[in-house]
């Protein structure tokens, strides 16, 4: 296991499409997180599952956004409708437990840009 | 307000130099505290935890003060190697979310 995996690393998507990111945590990880970055600020958190749960989203997930991890592993986010505000940094942790002093560990990231 | 407050810097400094990063907090319900380092278009990575007794991990130092919200970054002797951004991390309760604050820019100068 090299870490935490995501996909695509860059995605180029015209307005109005729909996008799937897949984020495949560290495989005995049961936490799993979904946060946006933009340029110049620190990434702000989206949602987090623990196992197949789906326990907490920020008012930042719209209606456009959803979030899966149908068989606690991997997991996709999805975005319909794009608008260029969604362009960001989207980054996947994961962790086992509350990450205790070790913290999370994070992805690559998948890079959207909206045009 | 922001929840984690950093100054945005950039802080350029020479090489060799001790430089120190402030970091502010508004939940007092925060537990969990770390300083993750960035790199230009890369992912955050862990740099340490923070503990309430202080820690240290080689040039780096961190220190908590839970009375005052309030965490710091420590390097000493900076190297080239040191530029990046510097996220000050909180979790308000175990296994929760991370809150970062915007992050501070190093930039190391030969």
């Amino acid at each position: 296991d090299t870490g935490v995996s995501q996909n695509p690393r860059h995605k180029i998507t015209k307005r109005g499409q729909n996008v799937t990111f897949r984020c495949d945590p560290i495989s005995e990880h049961n936490r799993l997180y979904w946060y946006r970055q933009t340029l110049g600020q620190g990434p702000e958190f989206l949602t987090y599952f623990q196992n197949e749960a789906q326990l907490e989203k920020s008012r930042l997930l719209s209606d456009r956004f959803s979030a899966e991890r149908p068989k606690g592993s991997f997991s996709t986010l999805e975005i319909q409708r794009t608008e260029q505000g969604d362009s960001a940094m989207y980054l996947c942790a994961s962790s086992y437990g509350s990450g205790g002093p070790y913290g999370y560990t994070f992805g690559s990231g998948t890079r959207l840009t909206v045009v | 307000r922001k929840e984690v407050e950093q100054d945005p810097g950039p802080f350029n400094v020479p090489e060799g130099a001790t430089v120190a990063f402030n970091c502010t907090y508004s939940n007092s319900a925060s537990q969990s505290f770390f300083w993750y380092r960035q790199d230009c278009r890369k992912e955050p990575k862990l740099l340490m935890s923070v503990y309430s007794s202080g820690n240290e991990d080689g040039r780096f130092t961190a220190q908590l003060n839970r009375a005052s919200q309030y965490i710091s970054l420590l390097i000493r002797d900076s190297k080239l190697s040191d530029s990046a951004t510097y996220l000050c991390v909180v979790t308000a309760n175990a296994g929760n979310m991370l809150t970062f604050g915007g992050g501070t820019r190093l930039m190391v100068k030969p």
